[in-house]
């Protein structure tokens, strides 16, 4: 059975810090691995999605990272700012259950100004 | 295009009263999936539907919860005679097609309250 871990459960920086989220998973069998941001009382915003033959993929000040094989993934935020705060979901498709994704408990993020 | 819409955004119910969430997925999709995001916990999948199918419902409870994707209207999400275990943020996403390069578009969830 799949499971997804999200290292750490909270996380406060002072704006303009670089930082790393992490996730791992348990079973390597996945479609695709997704990252999602969560403001609070919304619903998921998708930030990036890795296909499992890929190793990352960039959008702006993001970068998510893939490694099958040690069931992990990072999310690296460059120079964070305040308007980064919230929590962020990690959610892995698994190859053989149909289009259901298993989320982590999610990171919840605070950026300081 | 609008996204996906969920109504109501917030429901109050009290126990033994049933509930209906409705979803409308993003123009073109026919996959929809419900998940429940219940208070402290992460989100949960629950059922994934295509229009007139339930093709996993692993993730349902078993008793008073059914969903279903017609022709033609949204989907909807029904829980029956509901308790106050089942207050938690009920999300649906939607995909064009099941694949692996298709990422699921989130509505904005229907926050149900039990009294």
């Amino acid at each position: 059975k799949q499971e997804v871990t999200q290292i750490p459960a909270a996380l406060s920086v002072p704006e303009g810090e670089n930082l790393v989220l992490n996730c791992s998973f348990t079973d390597s069998a996945i479609y695709n691995l997704q990252w999602f941001r969560q403001d609070p009382g919304k619903g998921l915003t998708s930030l990036l999605l890795i296909q499992s033959s890929q190793r990352e993929q960039t959008s702006g000040r993001l970068n998510a990272s893939l490694d099958k094989s040690s069931g992990r993934s990072t999310l690296y935020i460059a120079a964070s700012q305040p308007g980064d705060s919230a929590t962020y979901l990690c959610a892995v498709r698994q190859g053989n259950q149909g289009g259901k994704l298993i989320f982590g408990q999610g990171t919840e993020l605070s950026v300081k100004p | 295009n609008a996204g996906v819409m969920q109504n109501p955004r917030h429901l109050v119910r009290r126990r033994g009263q049933e509930a209906r969430l409705r979803c409308s997925p993003m123009k073109g999709h026919s996959h929809v999936y419900w998940y429940r995001q219940l208070p402290e916990e992460g989100l949960k999948f629950m059922v994934y539907l295509q229009k007139e199918n339930i093709i996993d419902e692993s993730g349902m409870p078993k008793e008073r919860f059914s969903a279903e994707f017609p022709k033609e209207g949204p989907s909807i999400l029904r829980i029956q005679q509901v308790v106050r275990g089942d207050s938690a943020a009920y999300f649906c996403a939607s995909s064009p097609r099941q694949s692996s390069t298709d990422t699921q578009y989130f509505g904005p969830g229907t926050r149900l309250t039990v009294l």
